[in-house]
């Protein structure tokens, strides 16, 4: 079955740009007609949507986070990546990737990304 | 954008009741693109319900959703002791996928 694994640093400076990648095992993304989006959870608050993308490139954010978001999916190593710039203490929070079409199921475990000096 | 509003923010219940949990979107939302998730501290979120009222895979029948328009609930027909967590709605529309802010149902 589909398993997500997100990876990357857990410490990012402010003003540094955090990069993610969520690998995919047990499918391909190239041949999936879901959408691959990642989500995030900032402590002490609710889930938070970043954005999403089709196998085909094209990427859909939301509109609070758009001037700093890039999503990008590599189809030959079967992963997507998450690149959020100019990244504020605001932006700490345990980030997820997941797999689906008008609801995500299944979702990697999540990895926590602080940001501070 | 379709805004979630999920309350109150924290529910209180003793094992064995029966809980129900409120999602009102600012704007109608397409009973296919309802669901809910159930989120335990340290652990990803779990898909419980799809399409308003369709169960995901090994989700147990004490769990239910219902709804159409701007209201859905998501109903708990006698909460176990693994059901204490924070629930969260979330919808689809126009290549936008947005959350409530979670219901968080704890023990009394």
């Amino acid at each position: 079955q589909l398993q997500l694994q997100e990876s990357g640093p857990g410490l990012v400076k402010p003003s540094e740009t955090l990069s993610l990648t969520c690998t995919v095992s047990g499918g391909s993304i190239s041949s999936s007609s879901y959408y691959w989006g990642w989500i995030r959870l900032p402590p002490g608050k609710g889930l938070e949507w970043i954005g999403s993308i089709f196998h085909t490139g094209a990427t859909y954010y939301n509109s609070s986070l758009t001037s700093r978001v890039t999503i990008s999916v590599d189809t030959a190593a079967n992963h997507f990546s998450l690149r959020l710039s100019s990244v504020t203490a605001a932006d700490t929070a345990v980030y997820y990737c997941a797999t689906g079409g008008s609801w995500f199921d299944p979702w990697g475990p999540g990895t926590l990304v602080t940001v501070s000096s | 954008e379709t805004v979630l509003t999920q309350s109150p923010g924290t529910l209180s219940f003793s094992p064995g009741e029966r809980a129900t949990l409120s999602c009102r979107a600012s704007q109608s939302v397409s009973s296919s693109s309802l669901a809910w998730y159930q989120q335990t501290p340290g652990q990803a979120p779990r898909l419980l319900i799809y399409g308003t009222s369709r169960r995901a895979s090994g989700i147990p029948g004490r769990f239910s959703g219902s709804g159409s328009g701007t209201d859905f609930t998501l109903t708990i027909s006698r909460l176990e002791p693994e059901d204490f967590a924070t629930y969260y709605c979330q919808q689809y529309s126009s290549s936008s996928w947005t959350f409530g802010q979670g219901t968080k149902v704890e023990i009394k």
